[in-house]
């Protein structure tokens, strides 16, 4: 089974460009999450959905927006990217209980220049 | 606030050798535990879990127990093969108007034939 597909894999992106990461589940996850991971930071929360059709902020939502018109999918976009948002993007979904573990995608690396 | 404190990294082991891997947190309320593995070029992916106190987790010979006296949910292997090197997250995961997960920074670990 696919589980989440993100695309793309990697990416240059040129600072004050827009960009939108995609991620798609085939699980039927109610919930879904975007992470950044850096070095030294472990992962940090940007943005979740808890089901189809509402977000909320995550740790570090600044500079990222979200969407989630339907149950598989939940795109990022960057309006204008800065060099901090250099990272390993990474998708995860769940289906929400506190016990179910989240199941990830195989991540983003985006460098902004 | 939560937060999860592993033991830093890298740990490099010969193969056999036993693993100790630290972990231990701060929560209020009654977090589940996780740990969480990622092998190089993809997502995280569960290893184990356990959702209450003296609760044990096992999964592929590796092992945690749940220690709400000790705040701690060390990770612990018998016998590591080459096949282990990976990234290692111990991670709570407890309920906030979604399903909220702290993550710790990762243990890198190295097996060496």
């Amino acid at each position: 089974t696919a589980g989440i597909t993100q695309a793309p894999t990697s990416q240059i992106l040129a600072a004050g460009r827009s960009m939108t990461l995609r991620c798609t589940q085939d699980m039927r996850h109610n919930a879904m999450y975007w992470y950044r991971q850096d070095l030294g930071l472990g992962l940090r929360l940007i943005h979740y959905s808890n089901t189809a059709g509402t977000t909320g902020k995550g740790e570090v939502p600044d500079g990222y927006s979200v969407s989630r018109a339907n149950t598989d999918d939940f795109p990022l976009t960057l309006a204008s990217a800065v060099p901090s948002q250099t990272s390993v993007y990474f998708c995860a979904s769940s289906d929400g209980t506190v016990n179910s573990p989240l199941h990830f995608g195989n991540g983003t690396r985006l460098t902004v220049t | 606030g939560d937060s999860v404190t592993q033991m830093e990294g890298p740990v490099t082991l010969s193969e056999e050798a036993f693993l100790t891997i630290n972990c231990t947190y701060t929560a209020t309320g009654y977090p589940s535990l996780f740990w969480y593995v990622q092998y190089p070029g993809e997502g995280l992916q569960l290893l184990l879990k356990a959702t209450k106190a003296d609760d044990k987790g096992s999964n592929k010979g590796f092992e945690a127990t749940y220690r709400k006296e000790t705040t701690s949910f060390h990770l612990e292997k018998g016998s590591v093969q080459v096949s282990d090197s990976a990234v290692y997250f111990c991670a709570l995961h407890y309920s906030g108007g979604y399903q909220k997960v702290t993550f710790g920074t990762g243990t890198k670990l190295q097996v060496i034939p």
